[in-house]
């Protein structure tokens, strides 16, 4: 059972315009959740996190959505670069920590932003 | 500060051998987890360790082990590969401090099993 999902596996945008990634989860005892990019061959790098006290968080040119009541999160890119072209995974941790430690990922969107 | 480090980054090996992954964490952090990412499952969580202790462990089998030393660098062991563990295999870590943390990725080590 996948607890996390991005059920877009691409998208695709102008330099410029707005990239929205999206990411659905199903467990309620996910509080922590972060957004990751990775090129290939490469590992994830950390991108921006989101807790579940807080609605929206920003970070530069990256802000991060979440809609508790419909377990859903979204990444916006504004404005898009072509350097954003990669993949990006969506996160999710449980409350409490403990042996419960460990992130639950999304399959991934690949992103192209076309110049 | 360095970035966590993991080696080797390239792998070939043969069914029913073992091998040895080595993850480096950021200076000052505690916790190491390791994930394996296939393009069939994504990346899934192998197991975590802190302290020197193994304090969770996602759903793979016993062939998959792992320790941590003192100076918190970590270890993840694979015994008689099959051909379904060629992955990249990703170490991250932690401070483990408060209850919502980061994890810091690796740049991973690319295993091929022939």
């Amino acid at each position: 059972d996948q607890q996390v999902k991005q059920n877009s596996p691409s998208l695709s945008v102008q330099e410029g315009r707005i990239s929205i990634l999206n990411c659905d989860y199903t467990n309620s005892m996910f509080d922590y959740f972060l957004w990751y990019k990775k090129y290939p061959a490469e590992g994830p790098t950390f991108l921006i996190s989101i807790s579940s006290i807080k609605d929206k968080n920003e970070d530069g040119r990256f802000t991060v959505f979440l809609n508790k009541s419909a377990k859903h999160l979204s990444l916006h890119i504004v404005p898009s670069q072509p350097g954003d072209s990669a993949v990006y995974f969506c996160a999710a941790s449980l409350m409490g920590g403990g042996s419960n430690y460990k992130l639950t990922f999304g399959k991934g969107t690949l992103l192209t932003v076309n110049p | 500060k360095a970035g966590v480090t993991q080696t080797p980054r390239y792998l070939i090996k043969t069914r029913g051998q073992q091998v040895t992954l080595s993850c480096s964490p950021i200076s000052g952090h505690r916790s190491v987890s390791w994930y394996q990412q296939t393009p069939g499952q994504g990346l899934q969580f192998l197991f975590e360790y802190f302290s020197e202790t193994q304090r969770n462990k996602g759903n793979f089998p016993g062939r998959f082990s792992g320790r941590q030393f003192s100076n918190s660098r970590s270890e993840m062991n694979v015994s008689t590969l099959e051909l379904g563990d060629s992955a990249l295999y990703l170490c991250a870590s932690s401070l483990r401090q408060v209850r919502q943390e980061t994890q810091y990725f690796g740049p991973g080590t690319r295993l091929l099993v022939l």
